[in-house]
């Protein structure tokens, strides 16, 4: 079954402290991969995306994302958190010519000053 | 340009009245999508417009739960008969006619069934 699973359901980081949000799937066919942010009242804005080529993908707000398909992984990363970073994060997964994205359940993230 | 915009941002209704929820895609996109996210949960796909095609209505979660797309843009999602627990936050998204399916998102209607 076609699944995302995103282990953590909370995170907290200080602020300037480097991130990992993880991200696994299942799937049967290539993956398009997609990282979303959703800050409380908003809607989801789309922070990566991969849809082929060099696996390390770079997106807005200094974030960046890794396609690892032997271990059906697609982690986001940031450096250097910033207070203004935390939200909640949902990774997702389509492929060519599927209608539906399949999103995880998102992980919340906090940043301590 | 303008996004996806939703209306109403937030409503609250009683148990058992019908209530319609409005999405205004992108201009352009051929695709709009439905979702639903309850609390502390991921989202929940309802429903999803391509063009003139029949919709895939494959996530609705009862006949309660019904939507309508008028002249390839505009749509609008109905639930009849509310329920407690269908209070939640309901997305609409759009996408453009690509085989990527990148979506973009509305702000969302709050939906609470008092």
């Amino acid at each position: 079954a076609q699944s995302v699973t995103q282990p953590d359901i909370h995170i907290t980081v200080s602020e300037g402290a480097s991130l990992e949000l993880r991200c696994n799937y299942s799937y049967g066919a290539t993956p398009y991969l997609f990282w979303y942010v959703q800050s409380p009242g908003q809607g989801l804005q789309l922070l990566l995306k991969y849809f082929s080529g060099d696996t390390l993908v770079q997106g807005i707000k200094g974030f960046e994302a890794e396609f690892k398909r032997s271990q059906s992984s697609f982690n986001l990363r940031k450096p250097s958190v910033h207070w203004s970073d935390a939200a909640e994060y949902f990774c997702a997964v389509g492929a060519r010519g599927y209608n539906k994205l399949i999103f995880g359940a998102g992980t919340r993230l906090a940043v301590h000053p | 340009g303008a996004g996806v915009s939703q209306s109403p941002s937030n409503k609250v209704t009683e148990k058992g009245k019908d209530v319609e929820l409005r999405c205004d895609p992108i201009s352009g996109h051929t695709a709009l999508y439905w979702y639903r996210q309850s609390l502390g949960q991921g989202l929940e796909f309802l429903i999803y417009f391509q063009g003139n095609s029949a919709p895939d209505k494959s996530g609705l979660p009862s006949d309660r739960f019904s939507a309508e797309r008028t002249g390839g843009s505009v749509s609008t999602l109905t639930i009849q008969r509310t329920q407690q627990e269908d209070s939640a936050v309901y997305l609409c998204a759009s996408s453009p006619q690509t085989d990527y399916n990148e979506q973009f998102f509305g702000p969302g209607t709050r939906l609470t069934v008092l």
